[in-house]
């Protein structure tokens, strides 16, 4: 079974500060992984996506991602965090449950806050 | 490319009452799926389609059926709502049933806001 761990459903920091959201998944078979981002009375926007190749991923808006197989964590990070950043973060896997049936399994969220 | 669109952005409806809503997909995508988003129990799968058949479902009630159209456009339908159920429902589409890194991603539309009153 699949399962993602958001760590910290809350994160501050302040504008020009480094962005870190932890993201933990548990997969049975090689993970695609997924971060999207939430405003408020929006959907979700996709920020960057791991399926094969160079695990460290680069996603719109200055963010990126490292998938590291060891560690079984895809965290999300921004060098420096600006004001539009205040959103929710999902992180999210991917798997097959049968034939070529998708369905994205997601952590719990975190939610950003940047301070002046 | 336009995005996902869902209609309407805004339901109120009563317990008892059922409600149907529209998904129209990215041109060329033919894949839709339906999660259900509440602060409770975070973002949970619904069900997906493609080529007009269900491929997969999630732990839901029977109250909560879905189908889609040779245009790929989707409705989901909940009969006899419950509180419970008031929610953002997020449509997502992907371009196709078959597993490939390049294309397997859900792009997802603003939602549809239920409120059971």
């Amino acid at each position: 079974a699949q399962s993602v761990t958001q760590l910290g459903s809350h994160v501050s920091v302040s504008e020009g500060a480094l962005v870190l959201l932890r993201c933990n998944y548990s997969s049975s078979v090689p993970p695609y992984l997924f971060w999207y981002v939430q405003y408020p009375n929006q959907g979700l926007q996709l920020l960057l996506k791991y399926t094969t190749g160079a695990t460290l991923v680069k996603g719109i808006n200055g963010f990126e991602a490292e998938f590291k197989k060891s560690e079984t964590s895809f965290h999300l990070t921004k060098p420096s965090a600006h004001m539009s950043d205040a959103a929710e973060y999902f992180c999210a896997v991917s798997h097959s449950p049968r034939g070529s049936a998708r369905q994205l399994t997601f952590g719990s969220g975190t939610q950003l806050t940047v301070l002046p | 490319k336009a995005g996902v669109t869902q209609t309407p952005r805004y339901l109120i409806k009563t317990r008892g009452q059922q409600v149907t809503l529209s998904c129209s997909p990215i041109s060329g995508h033919r894949s839709v799926s339906w999660y259900q988003q509440t602060p409770g129990q975070g973002l949970q799968f619904l069900f997906e389609y493609f080529s007009e058949t269900q491929r997969n479902k999630g732990n839901f009630p029977g109250r909560f059926s879905g189908r889609q159209f040779s245009n790929s456009r989707s409705e989901m339908n909940v009969s006899t709502l419950e509180l419970g159920d008031s929610a953002l429902y997020l449509c997502a589409s992907r371009a196709k049933g078959q597993i490939d890194p390049s294309t397997d991603t859900q792009y997802f539309g603003p939602g549809t806001r239920l409120t059971v009153l």
